[in-house]
């Protein structure tokens, strides 16, 4: 079955400390893979995606993401967090062939502490 | 441009009562869709609008309407609310109906139904 994991539901970090935050997926077809940032009280904003090409994307704020096609993984990084970061972050997946899916995974709330 | 706009951002309704979500886009893109979000479950396709005059069920389509009013507005409808619907409900548009595609979204409805 297609799906997405983020196994982490909250990620406490302190500020200028740096960040991963995980996913993975499960597919039988290529995958594209996207990082969306929630603030509070607001919608979601793409923060990066991968499409093909390099795996290692770069994308706004400071964020990049890998994707590791062997362990079906996309993790989000960022060398040092601001307070500005506190925000959910959502990892979704779609796929290049068959019926159009795109999956969202449960969210990951990251918190950056003073 | 605005983007993607939503009203009302908050409604509170009793079960049985019905209402309709209003979304509007700015950006001219073809395919618009609708979201809720729940707490530790992500985001869940209800309905999208692949293009003007066209409507599909997504993943949890029961107890909703939906219309494509013209290619910039996409309003839902709950004919008779039950608290099961109580949830934030995400407008998003993209470009065209395609796996690749950045959805852009408003800013939600927080819905209670009592």
């Amino acid at each position: 079955a297609q799906s997405v994991t983020q196994l982490d539901s909250q990620v406490p970090v302190f500020e200028e400390a740096p960040v991963e935050l995980r996913c993975n997926y499960s597919s039988s077809v290529s995958v594209y893979l996207f990082w969306y940032v929630q603030y509070p009280n607001q919608g979601l904003q793409l923060l990066l995606k991968y499409l093909s090409g390099s795996t290692l994307v770069k994308g706004i704020n400071g964020f990049e993401a890998e994707f590791n096609k062997s362990q079906t993984s996309f993790h989000l990084r960022k060398p040092s967090v601001h307070i500005s970061d506190t925000a959910e972050y959502f990892c979704a997946v779609s796929f290049t062939s068959g019926t159009y899916k795109y999956i969202f995974g449960t969210g990951t709330r990251l918190k950056v502490l003073a | 441009n605005a983007g993607v706009t939503q009203t009302p951002k908050f409604q509170v309704l009793k079960t049985g009562q019905s209402m309709t979500l209003q979304c509007a886009q700015d950006m001219n893109h073809n395919s618009m869709y609708w979201y809720r979000q729940d707490p530790g479950m992500g985001l869940r396709l209800i309905y999208y609008s692949a293009s003007e005059g066209t409507t599909d069920k997504g993943e949890v389509p029961n107890g909703y309407n939906v219309s494509r009013l013209n290619k910039r507005e996409f309003s839902l409808r709950l004919e008779s609310a039950a608290p099961s619907q109580t949830s934030v409900y995400f407008c998003a548009s993209s470009e065209i109906h395609r796996a690749k595609e950045t959805q852009y979204f408003g800013p939600g409805t927080r819905l209670l139904v009592l």
